[in-house]
């Protein structure tokens, strides 16, 4: 089946550190990947995709690239800022299908 | 161009009772889905219509059931709600055939 694996947090990080949140995933077929961003009481908004194997996201500094040999969608950011403070979620939808297959999630707080 | 919108934005709930969540897609989208998001989880597929016909299902029993109406709005109904239904009910509309999904804020519900 479909399924999508996220690293556990909590994480916390200190202003302009490296961020590394790590996204393994399994399919039948050919997914897109992507990466949402839920801050607290709010809904899902998306912070970046990629379509097919090799394909790198990027959006407001965040960025990941579509992995085929390793099944992986690692996203990364260089220096966070407290406003990156969220919880992240990897996902992934077949390119024939019509649902997403979300990850649990990975909290991030970032501290100044 | 209008985004997706949910009503209401909270709501409580005994249980055994039954609800009506509420979604109105975004201009131009003909299919909608409905998520739960278990606290502390990632969303969880229920179900897709399209042309006003349920387009898939995930794990989720018959008591939770949906609409979709001419204008591509839709709701959610759940009836002999369980304290186990406590969750974000999240809507995300888009277009048949691929491109790109859009997420509402949600409805907290929650049973008591």
């Amino acid at each position: 089946g479909n399924s999508v694996t996220q690293m556990e947090g909590p994480v916390t990080l200190s202003e302009e550190a490296f961020l590394t949140i790590n996204c393994t995933y399994t399919a039948t077929g050919y997914p897109s990947l992507f990466w949402y961003v839920q801050y607290p009481g709010e809904g899902l908004q998306l912070l970046l995709k990629a379509t097919k194997a090799d394909d790198k996201g990027s959006n407001k500094g965040f960025e990941a690239t579509y992995r085929k040999e390793t099944t992986s969608f690692h996203l990364e950011k260089g220096s966070v800022q407290v406003s990156d403070s969220a919880v992240y979620f990897c996902a992934l939808i077949m390119n024939t299908g019509n649902q997403f297959y979300f990850g649990t999630g990975t909290s991030l707080t970032v501290i100044p | 161009e209008t985004g997706v919108t949910q009503s209401p934005t909270h709501l409580i709930k005994t249980r055994g009772q039954q609800v009506t969540l509420r979604c109105s897609s975004q201009s131009g989208h003909n299919t909608v889905s409905w998520y739960q998001q278990a606290l502390g989880q990632g969303p969880q597929f229920i179900f897709q219509y399209y042309r006003e016909e349920e387009n898939g299902r995930g794990n989720f029993p018959p008591r939770f059931s949906g609409l979709q109406f001419p204008n591509y709005s839709s709701e959610l109904n759940v009836n002999a709600l369980e304290l186990d239904d406590s969750a974000l009910y999240l809507c995300a509309s888009g277009l048949s055939g691929g491109g790109g999904y859009t997420f509402g804020s949600g409805t907290r519900l929650t049973v008591v």
